[in-house]
């Protein structure tokens, strides 16, 4: 499982508070990403990160922030949840420009 | 922008039978992913294509890529019901990785 973990892995919150969601890895892999899966979309890229404190947008970064203050751990925060925002949110791990990319389990975001 | 287009978008099959799946995108990229998904389960790695003509093949399923044509395929030969799930492609474009919206894939027996 290449050593990802996501947490929480389910949420349910309501409109307008603020949400943090937690990618953890083991293995020290320079890049990380977000992405949020939703029906008719596939995945779309929210944020991307190559290195501590080196982080840049991706399609969908509206409504989204980041901070990756050590390699094994990268935040996606939403400052103040919307409906919109429901999906069910994926983290991954690349180690170099030519390697594989892995991917965490997946929270599920319920925002009411 | 790099945009990433897959078709078909559904595809539905008998056992037995080959079928084809295509990646087009829109810029220049010589490194491109193929990833399978269960439902309600994460992505799973099938393939990672690194240059012009790369082909790489695992049991049923054969990926190939071609740069120039910016076109990726992925190839079924005599599907199976356990091959039902949706597959991505995934474009490599410096650090971003853009995916298409994936190829639901259902194999009837």
């Amino acid at each position: 499982d290449a050593g990802i973990t996501q947490s929480p892995r389910h949420k349910v919150t309501e409109t307008g508070t603020p949400v943090t969601l937690r990618c953890h890895q083991t293995e020290n892999h320079r890049y990380m990403y977000w992405y949020r899966q939703d029906p008719g979309h596939g995945l779309r890229l929210i944020h991307y990160s190559y290195g501590v404190k080196d982080t840049d947008k991706g399609e969908v970064s509206d409504g989204y922030s980041v901070s990756r203050s050590k390699t094994e751990d990268f935040l996606l925060t939403l400052e103040s949840a919307t409906s919109s925002q429901t999906s069910v949110y994926f983290c991954a791990i690349r180690d170099g420009l030519d390697a594989e990319q892995f991917f965490g389990p997946g929270t599920r975001l319920t925002v009411l | 922008e790099l945009k990433v287009e897959q078709n078909p978008l559904f595809l539905s099959m008998q056992e037995g039978k080959n079928y084809t799946i295509y990646c087009n995108y829109s810029t220049t990229s010589d490194r491109l992913y193929w990833y399978r998904q269960d439902p309600g389960k994460s992505l799973e790695s099938l393939f990672v294509l690194l240059s012009n003509g790369a082909v790489k093949q695992e049991g049923r399923l054969m990926a190939s890529l071609d740069t120039k044509a910016r076109l990726s395929t992925l190839h079924i030969t005599a599907a199976v019901h356990d091959l039902s799930a949706t597959y991505f492609c995934a474009v490599v474009r410096d650090d971003k990785i853009i995916f298409g919206k994936g190829t639901r894939l259902h194999i009837l027996p």
